[in-house]
């Protein structure tokens, strides 16, 4: 089954302490992104990959890494988490060649609440 | 680059009746305008999407329209039902190279009243 997994679904942390949310995706995509939902925002981009070894910066990128070493997995890392990083944050991934079924599919989310 | 503002924020109609969300975006180039729906607690999900060679597209109790010349593309729900409460996202897609992303609209919570 086509699928982009994210882990942990549910995570409460404490202020500083370093953590590391998992996507992977089985379908091939060379593109991946990155986002967190606030309410009454939307859909806002931290981070995005168009490939392998390739990541740029999305609008609300600042206290995010990520890497891509391998095409499957994108993690998003907060180094030092904060309050303000609270949020709902989902994976997405898709194809990104012009012509091709260009669909995201979002992972479940994960629901992230620093203290 | 690629700018999609999304109206209204919050729709709210009577059962029953038809659901409009309208959605313009600035780059000509874009060519993919997919529309999302995201129930309480889930993640978004494909519903519809037009590609710009094409101007309505149509499934069962939902359309979207397309308007290359205005750069604006609506989504229409008939007959609405109480499932259909949700929040829905449009987006457009911008180009980097030869490759292509998508920029979102800033989400409608639609409101099914009974």
């Amino acid at each position: 089954e086509a699928q982009v997994t994210q882990n942990p679904r549910y995570l409460i942390t404490v202020t500083g302490k370093k953590l590391t949310v998992t996507c992977s995706q089985n379908m091939n995509h060379e593109y991946m992104s990155w986002y967190r939902q606030d309410p009454g925002l939307g859909l806002r981009q931290i981070y995005y990959s168009m490939n392998v070894e390739v990541t740029d910066k999305g609008d609300v990128p600042e206290g995010y890494k990520v890497s891509r070493k391998e095409k499957r997995n994108f993690p998003l890392i907060l180094e030092s988490p904060s309050p303000n990083q609270t949020s709902l944050y989902f994976c997405a991934s898709s194809l990104s060649r012009q012509g091709d079924n260009t669909e995201a599919f979002f992972g479940q989310g994960t629901r992230l609440t620093v203290v | 680059g690629e700018n999609v503002e999304q109206h209204p924020s919050t729709l709210s109609v009577q059962e029953g009746d038809s659901a409009v969300i309208k959605c313009t975006y600035s780059d000509s180039a874009s060519n993919y305008f997919p529309w999302y729906k995201q129930e309480l607690g889930k993640r978004p999900q494909l519903i519809i999407d037009i590609r710009s060679n094409v101007g309505e597209k149509k499934d069962q109790r939902i359309a979207v329209t397309l308007n290359k010349t205005a750069k604006h593309f609506s989504l229409h729900i008939t007959e609405t039902q109480p499932e259909d409460s949700a929040v829905y996202f449009c987006a457009a897609t911008t180009f980097l190279g030869s490759n292509y992303q998508l920029i979102w609209g800033a989400g409608t919570k639609l409101i099914i009243k009974p």
